[in-house]
């Protein structure tokens, strides 16, 4: 079945450090991938996407490249702010049936 | 356009009272999910509908859990009677149709209803 592995968290960085969030999925043909973020006592909020292989997502200074040929999406900002602060979950979105696979989440933590 | 709505925000109750929450989906699109957030995990599916039929319902803990589309619109969703592991945020989701074998149909996301059972 399908399936997403993200990095455990929580990810604690100084502001203006660098933020890597490993992803890896596991599933059959082209799914879509998708980083969603969710803030302290609010819902998810689509963060970025990529549809089809090497393709790159970005938004508010993330980005995510989707390398087929090791099954990732890593989520990376150069500079975090304490805004940044928030659950960072990896998900894969598949055709059949529509569905969407989530990561565990990352928890970030950034503090000034 | 507006979004994803769901009502309450949050909820308290007694364990062993029922609970409903309600969602109103982005206009036109046919497809509506119910899921589940526990603390610290991903969401999980408990309920997929498209239009007003229920298309996948294989995660829903159906001796306690109950949803329901009437007209392909508005949804709800029933606990009864509630457990102290129900305590979770339930996010409605909606997209404009499923079963595209092509590609996938982004799915956009209401704010939840956070649900805490004592």
């Amino acid at each position: 079945g399908n399936s997403v592995t993200q990095m455990e968290g929580p990810v604690t960085l100084s502001e203006e450090a660098f933020l890597t969030i490993n992803c890896t999925y596991t599933a059959t043909g082209y799914p879509s991938l998708f980083w969603y973020v969710q803030y302290p006592g609010e819902g998810l909020q689509l963060l970025l996407k990529a549809t089809k292989a090497d393709d790159k997502g970005s938004n508010k200074g993330f980005e995510a490249t989707y390398r087929k040929e090791t099954t990732s999406f890593h989520l990376e900002k150069g500079s975090v702010q304490v805004s940044d602060s928030a659950v960072y979950f990896c998900a894969l979105g598949k055709a059949a049936g529509n569905k969407l696979t989530f990561g565990g989440g990352t928890r970030v933590l950034v503090k000034p | 356009e507006a979004g994803v709505a769901q009502s309450p925000r949050y909820k308290i109750i007694e364990k062993r009272q029922s609970v409903a929450f309600w969602c109103n989906p982005i206009s036109g699109h046919a497809t509506l999910y119910w899921y589940q957030q526990i603390l610290g995990q991903g969401p999980k599916l408990l309920i997929q509908f498209q239009n007003n039929g229920v298309v996948d319902d294989s995660q829903l803990p159906k001796d306690r859990f109950s949803a329901e589309r009437l007209k392909g619109v508005d949804s709800t969703l029933k606990i009864q009677p509630a457990k102290l592991e129900d305590s979770a945020v339930y996010l409605c989701a909606s997209s404009l149709e499923y079963g595209g074998a092509s590609f996938y149909n982004e799915q956009f996301f209401g704010p939840g209803t956070r649900l805490t059972v004592l």
